[in-house]
């Protein structure tokens, strides 16, 4: 079945390092990728999403790029904040259902 | 901002308890879900509704019930809740449309803890 695979946490950063998160999917059919993010004591955010092979989200100064040929879509960021701490989520949806398929999460720890 | 809201935040209760928790959005939206949320983070589908009158099970196999009665409300029920049902619970909700893929928000969520 489908599923999202995403490095475990807690990934633990300085201030304005470089971050980067690895997710790898497994689909049947042409997935739609996103990145959601939770902060503490609150719901999840979507922070960027692609929907097609090569397409590039970001947002915020993240970014990831669907790679079909690696069935990834790892989240970067150059520069890192503390603001940035929190709970990232990688997620798919495949067709036309809206229902996502979320990794297992990993937490950022930034520190300044 | 999204504004869809769960109530309560948090809920501590004895074994065999009946509760409700409650998810409220003001966008319209015709689809809403609720997820739970395991402590280790891992998000599931529980249950889900493309509209008033309208429940489906989600991919999680779950001892909870719903109900959409009005297109803004989307309860949740346990009748007699277990330890193994504390867990956090997620609401969210999305617009009904054509694409293949519609932004989902969520509620802040409500942890539940069942003694």
């Amino acid at each position: 079945g489908d599923s999202v695979t995403q490095m475990e946490g807690p990934v633990t950063l300085s201030e304005e390092a470089f971050l980067t998160i690895n997710c790898t999917y497994t689909a049947t059919g042409y997935p739609s990728l996103f990145w959601y993010v939770q902060y503490p004591g609150e719901g999840l955010q979507l922070l960027l999403k692609a929907t097609k092979a090569d397409d590039k989200g970001s947002n915020k100064g993240f970014e990831a790029t669907y790679r079909k040929e690696t069935t990834s879509f790892h989240l970067e960021k150059g520069s890192v904040q503390v603001s940035d701490s929190a709970v990232y989520f990688c997620a798919l949806s495949v067709g036309n259902t809206d229902k996502l398929i979320f990794g297992t999460g990993t937490r950022l720890q930034v520190f300044p | 901002e999204a504004d869809i809201y769960q109530t309560p935040r948090y809920l501590v209760i004895g074994t065999g308890k009946k509760i409700t928790l409650e998810c409220s959005q003001t966008m319209g939206h015709d689809k809403m879900y609720w997820y739970q949320q395991d402590p280790g983070m891992e998000l599931h589908l529980i249950h889900y509704s493309y509209g008033v009158n309208s429940t489906e099970k989600g991919d999680l196999s779950s001892e909870s019930t719903v109900s959409r009665i009005r297109t803004e409300h989307f309860p949740l029920t346990l009748e007699s809740a277990r330890p193994s049902h504390t867990s956090q619970y997620l609401c969210a909700s999305s617009e009904l449309g054509r694409s293949s893929y519609n932004e989902q928000f969520f509620g802040p969520g409500t942890r539940l803890t069942v003694l």
